[in-house]
């Protein structure tokens, strides 16, 4: 059982430059979300989703996209990046209402953005 | 909006004593609920311990124990006997409910608590 798998571990980009990290995950969980961890600020929420073909947007959305079309994956998209956009990346997952079924949250992607 | 806060940046304690990290929040919500989570060097984020608001009782999960104040909005972490694993980052999170009352799967996090325990 892998959990919540996401690629890659690191990343560098260059400003301008688009990219994909993936998140995974085989709970068969209905909930996913992407956070992002920056020192000194904690891990705030860009986007989630409470099922396939359903998404929303957290407290930090601008720049990134994201899309379910399965269960199983919800990739977070960077349509131009930017330096502001260096961070680490979380992917996190719950069964149901998260407070009975915690969050279980991938290894990060650690993307740099000169 | 919701802000929770946690004013230790650093902490450290001597291995087998007891440590408590600080956490305040606030919300005109009456229902949420609040979380522990656990970040060693390895990057992973663990949950501690979660706790209901409308639960008076404070939760417990072994050497790990909440003191709930709600009036006062402050949710503070216990860690007995530490031990050498325990050193981490420590973040604490709320989480409102969604309209039918079910968690929201937001959760809004702490600066956190980075815990050093001494040998």
């Amino acid at each position: 059982n892998a959990g919540v798998t996401q690629t890659p571990k690191f990343q560098v980009l260059k400003t301008g430059q688009s990219m994909t990290l993936q998140c995974a995950q085989d709970m068969n969980h209905e909930y996913m979300s992407w956070y992002r961890q920056d020192p000194g600020m904690g891990l705030r929420l860009i986007h989630y989703s409470v099922g396939a073909g359903i998404t929303d947007q957290g407290e930090v959305p601008n720049g990134y996209n994201v899309s379910r079309s399965t269960t199983e994956d919800f990739p977070l998209r960077l349509l131009s990046a930017a330096p502001s956009q260096t961070s680490v990346y979380f992917c996190a997952s719950s069964y149901g209402q998260t407070f009975n079924s915690p969050l279980h949250f991938g290894n990060g992607t650690r993307l740099t953005v000169t | 909006a919701q802000t929770v806060t946690q004013s230790q940046p650093e902490m450290s304690v001597q291995e087998a004593e007891t440590v408590t990290l600080s956490c305040t929040y606030d919300t005109s919500e009456s229902n949420y609920y609040l979380f522990w989570y656990k970040q060693p060097p390895s990057r992973q984020m663990i949950l501690v311990i979660r706790q209901e608001a409308y639960k008076q009782q404070n939760a417990t999960e072994n050497r790990f124990s909440v003191n709930f104040q709600k009036a006062a909005k402050s949710f503070s972490l216990k860690i007995s006997d530490s031990q050498l694993g325990d050193t981490a980052m420590y973040f604490c999170a709320f989480m409102k409910l969604g309209s039918y009352g079910g968690a929201t799967n937001k959760l809004i996090f702490g600066t956190g608590t980075l815990l050093a325990v001494q040998p």
